[in-house]
């Protein structure tokens, strides 16, 4: 697709149980973002990878939170032993190689709603 | 710590009228600031951005006003449509390269 694809859309875990959400980004992106969107606020930032590095984890509230993106491209986003205040909306975002002068610009997925109970 | 935040967390506009969102901010380090719309059940959409040796910029229908003396953004819609309804961030970053902050947004609704 032209897109960002996130997958699942929504999932619903018991508390304690793993999750692993899933990001598709644009075909040639270099840059991979995950945000945190808890209801009515705005996105918080996770994670950033550039191709496969990860070179900013420090959003990630702690270490139950794990991304990876082994060959610069799917990226996925795993929860151990989800909690209740894990509940949020996870976006990914991508970006592609950026030229002099450009700022930018940042493609999100839908999202993944996370429903921890 | 560094935050991009709002004065107004919902505003209502009539259709066709202009709307302004306003936007505080306090890293004066940053060196984009970025508007994003975000519709219910979507991810946010890039509007526009403004970097910050610049005043002024305008896309189509929108406007973005930096003001870096008193560390103030705004975006201006002309012409306010309903497909305008939709949750406005401000959001800004350092470097080119950096992560995007996001304030806590405003609500816009367009009333027809």
């Amino acid at each position: 697709g032209a897109g960002v694809s996130q997958s699942p859309r929504y999932k619903v875990a018991k508390r304690g149980q793993d999750v692993a959400l899933r990001c598709d980004p644009i075909s040639g992106h270099v840059s991979l973002f995950w945000y945190q969107q808890a209801l009515g606020q705005g996105p918080e930032f996770l994670t950033y990878f550039q191709n496969e590095a990860q070179l900013d984890k420090s959003g990630l509230p702690s270490d139950r939170f794990f991304a990876e993106r082994p060959e610069g491209s799917v990226s996925t986003l795993k929860i151990q032993r989800t909690q209740q205040e894990d509940s949020a909306v996870y976006l990914c975002a991508s970006r592609r190689m950026l030229a002099g002068g450009d700022t930018g610009e940042l493609f999100f997925g839908e999202g993944s709603r996370l429903t921890v109970l | 710590g560094e935050s991009v935040g709002l004065h107004l967390p919902t505003l209502s506009v009539q259709e066709g009228d202009n709307s302004i969102i306003n936007c505080a901010y306090s890293n004066s380090a940053s060196d984009y600031f970025i508007w994003y719309k975000q519709e219910s059940g979507k991810g946010p959409q890039f509007i526009i951005d403004i970097r910050s040796n610049m005043d002024k910029r305008q896309g189509q229908r929108v406007t973005v006003l930096l003001n870096k003396t008193v560390k103030h953004l705004s975006l201006q819609i002309a012409a306010t449509q309903p497909g305008d309804s939709a949750v406005y961030f401000c959001a800004d970053r350092k470097t080119s390269y950096d992560k995007v902050i996001f304030g806590p947004g405003t609500s816009l609704s367009v009333i027809p």
